[in-house]
């Protein structure tokens, strides 16, 4: 079975524009998260999606947005881009229900805003 | 707030070694779940050993286990036989039950010497 897959794997930007992250959950699971792993730091939560409903918000300016697909496949956008975005931005994934605290997380996308 | 503090931004061992990662946290929950993922250097991060805050007993997975002293607040992690193959990024991470909210720690790179 496929994991966590994320679009594009790299990408590179200019102050002041807009992107927008894609990611396929595995098969079946119904949650997607989002985290921000800038260079030298753990990941931070950013969004949890389930069932298309926002579960959960990070500390993020509004500037970031998500949003998930009747296929469970996510949307993460970052409008009018700062330097300090530069970062991985992993997506992770879990069945959602009777949650054991696991996810599974895809290779990520590393995004360069210059 | 919950907070996870990891005080070994690297640490290396000899292959066939023992080592042992340390992690502290603090949270005001009583029903609350400690991780160790690893993050190797393709950047897809997996879980490496899952506790359960309301378990007493530590958690064991092959070579690696974890100590878990709920008083003191802190959670190493174990890795006994280490193989080349173990080097990575090893991230703590918290989350209150029921929660896909993961709380990292900022990492401890493991470096692993033939």
């Amino acid at each position: 079975d496929a994991g966590v897959t994320q679009s594009p794997t790299h990408l590179i930007k200019t102050r002041g524009q807009q992107v927008t992250l894609r990611c396929s959950p595995i098969s079946g699971h119904k949650s997607v998260s989002w985290y921000q792993q800038v260079l030298g730091q753990g990941p931070q939560f950013i969004f949890q999606y389930y069932e298309k409903e926002e579960r959960g918000r990070g500390n993020f300016p509004d500037r970031f947005s998500a949003r998930q697909f009747p296929n469970y496949s996510s949307e993460l956008n970052v409008n009018a881009l700062l330097l300090g975005d530069s970062a991985l931005y992993l997506c992770a994934s879990s069945p959602g229900t009777f949650y054991t605290g696991e996810l599974f997380f895809g290779e990520g996308s590393r995004l360069t805003v210059l | 707030a919950q907070t996870v503090t990891q005080s070994q931004p690297e640490m290396s061992v000899q292959e066939a070694e023992t080592v042992t990662l340390s992690c502290t946290y603090d949270t005001s929950e009583s029903d609350y779940y400690l991780f160790w993922y690893k993050q190797p250097p393709s950047r897809q991060m997996i879980l490496v050993i899952r506790q359960e805050a309301y378990k007493q007993q530590n958690a064991t997975e092959n070579r690696f286990s974890v100590n878990f002293q709920k008083a003191a607040k802190s959670f190493s992690l174990k890795i006994s036989d280490s193989q080349l193959g173990d080097a990575a990024m090893y991230f703590c991470a918290l989350t209150q039950g029921g929660s896909e909210k993961l709380v990292f720690g900022k990492g401890t790179k493991l470096t692993v010497n033939p």
